[in-house]
């Protein structure tokens, strides 16, 4: 069964400096990999996704993210942090079986920006 | 890109009343729809998964009895929630599956169950 870990629970950043969430992921096969933000109260939003390819993939508002498979890591990275980014953010993998597609989240990671 | 509602958005009722969550997807046809339930500061937990036309899926611990999923079309998954008791107070989020063969879901904005 697939699972993913986010290690870092929150992370603290200063406006303008660089960002790095991290996100493990475990499965058998190559997943399907997404990152989310959320902002409280809110549904969520698709930030950025990998099937397959270059496994550096370009997202929404400047984010991007690298697929190591020898890592089984997926971090969302962003070179200059905006305090309208503090959120929370959720890597997610899914998969496809004889059951149909389930995507599984991490526990999530909340950023806070600080000025 | 696509859309997914939810309706309510908030709800507040009382103890042992049963309350129903619409999740539509208002420009694709989604043969698969996703219920989740997010607990405050946690992550989102799938609960079931809705085809269109036939039994939900629900994962394990889910009582299937207490949410009912209905997917009557292939743009509208209902999830009622009955004889609500104060537990299940949390957010109830909805996806739709958007592309089959690549698990690209679109995500509703949620609703809050409150129950007094």
């Amino acid at each position: 069964a697939q699972s993913v870990t986010q290690p870092d629970i929150h992370i603290t950043v200063s406006e303008g400096a660089s960002l790095e969430l991290r996100c493990n992921y475990s499965y058998g096969a190559t997943p399907y990999l997404f990152w989310y933000v959320q902002s409280p109260g809110q549904g969520l939003q698709l930030l950025l996704k990998y099937f397959s390819g270059d496994t550096l993939v370009q997202g929404i508002k400047g984010f991007e993210a690298e697929f190591k498979r020898s890592q089984s890591s997926f971090n969302l990275r962003k070179p200059s942090v905006h305090w309208s980014d503090a959120a929370e953010y959720f890597c997610a993998v899914g998969a496809g079986n004889t059951g149909g597609f389930k995507t599984i989240f991490g526990a999530g990671t909340r950023l806070f920006v600080k000025a | 890109g696509a859309v997914v509602s939810q309706h309510p958005s908030w709800v507040i009722c009382k103890s042992g009343t049963s309350v129903k969550i619409e999740c539509r997807s208002l420009d694709f046809q989604a043969t698969t729809m996703f219920w989740y339930r997010q607990f405050p500061k946690q992550s989102l937990m799938l609960m079931a998964t809705s085809n269109e036309g036939s039994k939900a899926t629900y994962e394990q611990g889910v009582e299937k009895d207490k949410f009912l999923i209905n997917h009557a079309s292939l743009t509208l998954s209902t999830l009622t929630v009955t004889s609500a008791h104060p537990e299940d107070s949390s957010f109830y989020i909805c996806s739709a599956l958007y592309r089959e063969g690549r698990n690209e879901q679109f995500f509703g904005p949620g609703t809050r169950l409150t129950v007094l």
